[in-house]
């Protein structure tokens, strides 16, 4: 079946540290997306990248980075400049990055900082 | 810019009874507007699009919305509620003009359903 694993599920971190999620897509999707959810916030965009080897920043792009070096591959490290990083983060991807696109959603990593 | 408002973070219905959940939008150019919903720790699941042609779109699991300009409103309704419907409900909106990447979310409309 396709669809976008991302990993692990649940992630706790200490202060200081560094932590890579995983996204993984086998739907031959284009574009990748980044996404941050916090309660009543809906969601916000981080990263996001419509080809292999380019990405552009969102909204909230500070403390956060990502690679595009394979189609089906969009991982996101949360460095420990990222103040407040406890969060739900959700990675999704499109056919094309165009507006008519919808976006499937992965399943969701839930990040606590210790 | 754009925005999406969504009315009520939470909307409570008796199971059987009708679902509105409210969304009003702003762009400038005619927009693309979704529905996603999210059961708990999962991620978002495409309800319905409008993006050009009829004005009311019907989804998955009886749900539609009716795309109103003069309004600039897509309200999501379903006729009688199930207690599966239970879940969080966003309105999304975009446009042929800053593509997939700017697709602006609302806050949520958590929906409960009583038995």
């Amino acid at each position: 079946d396709g669809g976008i694993t991302q990993s692990p599920k649940y992630l706790f971190r200490k202060e200081g540290q560094n932590v890579t999620l995983s996204c993984e897509q086998n739907l031959n999707h284009d574009a990748m997306y980044w996404y941050r959810q916090d309660p009543g916030q809906g969601l916000r965009l981080i990263y996001y990248s419509q080809i292999v080897n380019d990405f552009q920043k969102g909204d909230i792009a500070e403390g956060y980075s990502v690679s595009r070096e394979k189609k089906e591959s969009f991982p996101l490290t949360v460095t420990s400049a990222q103040k407040n990083p406890t969060a739900f983060y959700l990675c999704a991807s499109s056919i094309e990055g165009q507006g008519y696109n919808e976006q499937f959603f992965g399943p969701g990593t839930r990040l606590t900082v210790l | 810019a754009q925005s999406v408002t969504q009315l009520g973070s939470h909307v409570s219905v008796s199971e059987g009874a009708l679902v509105l959940l409210r969304c009003n939008y702003s762009s400038s150019v005619p927009p693309y507007l979704f529905w996603y919903v999210q059961y708990p720790n999962q991620g978002l699941q495409l309800l319905l699009k409008y993006t050009t042609g009829a004005t009311l779109v019907k989804g998955i699991n009886g749900f539609e919305a009716e795309f109103k300009k003069s309004e600039t409103s897509f309200h999501l309704t379903k006729p009688s509620a199930h207690m599966s419907d239970a879940a969080e409900y966003f309105c999304a909106v975009s446009d042929g003009n800053t593509g997939g990447f700017k697709t602006i979310f609302g806050a949520g409309t958590r929906l409960f359903v009583k038995a």
